[in-house]
């Protein structure tokens, strides 16, 4: 099982600011997964990533808003950008093990995030 | 596109037996999971099914029916610390991102 660390774990930001959320895995993945929960809501995907390419992003989220690194096979970034009201969320990052035919899907912390 | 349905909430009673009925629609499918998740944190995973019939993990056990679109979670013998949200999510490809449901809150009482 993969075990990540996603930081910071929460913060309160000014609008107009902008936050870079980490995950480190502690083991060597290819896909990243970003997703951003709503207040009372479910999960979203914002993006895949992959490393040594640019990230997949959904509909409705786009690479200037949510910039995305991932430098290598074990750490990924998310920023949020230009902050308003509307981004305060929970953003998690994830990860898959597939041994076939099972898989488990992993979450860091979470990441609190309100802005005001 | 992809739909997926589960009941918004449920009450029950501790003791009792309740059981969380997803079903879904969706273009490709590799598996179904569940995840529990309590207020203000991450999604806890439970089960993948990915064959049909019932997998049993102590109180808590999943079925699936590919044929039918039809999983469900069920927790026996509930405990106060069950009251949480309850994520049934769609895998369609190894490698791709999980679909969520919008999530069943439980709540359990005395």
């Amino acid at each position: 099982s993969a075990v990540i660390s996603q930081k910071p774990s929460r913060d309160i930001c000014q609008r107009g600011t902008s936050l870079t959320i980490q995950c480190q895995v502690d083991s060597q993945v290819t896909m990243m997964f970003w997703y951003r929960q709503q207040p009372g809501q479910s999960l979203t995907l914002i993006a895949t990533a992959n490393q040594g390419s640019e990230a997949t992003y959904e509909s409705g989220f786009v690479i200037d808003k949510f910039p995305i690194s991932r430098p290598n096979l074990t750490f990924s970034t998310l920023t949020v950008s230009n902050m308003s009201p509307e981004d305060s969320s929970i953003y998690l990052c994830s990860v898959e093990d597939h041994f076939y035919p099972n898989t488990e899907a992993f979450f860091g912390q979470g990441t609190r995030l309100t802005v005001v | 596109g992809q739909n997926i349905d589960q009941p918004t909430e449920m009450t029950a009673t501790e003791g009792a037996i309740v059981q969380i009925n997803c079903t879904y629609q969706t273009s490709g499918f590799n598996g179904l999971f569940w995840y529990q998740q309590h207020a203000g944190e991450a999604p806890t995973f439970l089960s993948y099914n990915v064959l049909d019939g019932l997998e049993e993990k102590g109180r808590f056990s999943s079925f699936l029916s590919r044929s039918k679109g039809y999983s469900y979670l069920l927790l026996k013998e509930l405990q106060m610390k069950d009251s949480a949200s309850y994520l049934c999510a769609i895998l369609k490809k190894a490698g791709t991102a999980l679909i969520f449901g919008k999530g069943t809150t439980l709540s359990v009482s005395s």
